[in-house]
């Protein structure tokens, strides 16, 4: 089944503890990126990456890292997480500019909700 | 304000009801227009999606979009409680970085 998987589905920490959340696709789709949802602004950017070894900031991207060493997994670290980033988080690939013309579909992972106190 | 405004809800209906959900939205350089669906404790699901300004009908679930007006709908003809979920509109402008830019949400309840 094609699917992105994210884990943890929940994760409560504490203020500076460093946590990463991992993002995997099976669908050897080239774009990957992390948003979060946040009540009243609906989803926003925090990276993205169009390859292996390829990434770039979205609109939100302060206090979060990421890495693609490999084309199926993009982790999302929080290296001093605080609580403002408190918040649903959400992964999502898609077919990259390789695949001729754009693609509109965007699958999503189910979420990983993080509280932090 | 806002690039894309969406009102929150909630909207109830009764089942088989015609619902009209909307966004307006103030950037002109987007081309690709899409609905999401997001039902509670999921992630979104890819609806509908249309380039440029035009209607796209699929089942009972039509998109329109009005780029003079920056105006945007999804109807859903003869709904039905399993219709109930979040509706998010979203925009890209530029394909390259593949943002998609969400309104807020609306929260739809069909009542059986």
């Amino acid at each position: 089944e094609a699917q992105v998987t994210q884990n943890p589905r929940y994760l409560i920490t504490v203020t500076g503890k460093k946590l990463t959340v991992t993002c995997s696709q099976n669908m050897n789709h080239e774009y990957m990126s992390w948003y979060r949802q946040d009540p009243g602004l609906g989803l926003r950017q925090i990276y993205y990456s169009m390859n292996v070894e390829v990434t770039d900031k979205g609109d939100v991207p302060e206090g979060y890292k990421v890495s693609r060493k490999e084309k199926r997994n993009f982790p999302l670290i929080l290296e001093s997480p605080s609580p403002n980033q408190t918040s649903l988080y959400f992964c999502a690939s898609s077919f990259g500019p390789s695949y001729g013309r754009f693609q509109e579909t965007q699958y999503f992972g189910p979420g990983t909700r993080l509280l932090v106190l | 304000q806002k690039e894309v405004e969406q009102d929150p809800g909630p909207l109830s209906v009764p089942e088989g009801a015609i619902v009209s959900l909307n966004c307006t939205y103030s950037n002109s350089a987007f081309q690709y227009f899409m609905w999401y669906r997001q039902y509670s404790r999921k992630g979104p699901e890819l609806l509908m999606y249309t380039y440029s300004s035009g209607n796209k009908e699929d089942g009972r679930f039509t998109a329109q979009v009005d780029k003079s007006s920056k105006y945007i709908s999804l109807f859903i003809r003869d709904s039905q409680p399993s219709d109930s979920a979040t509706y998010l509109c979203a925009m890209i402008g530029d394909t390259g970085r593949r943002a998609l830019t969400f309104g807020s949400g609306t929260r739809l309840q069909v009542q059986p």
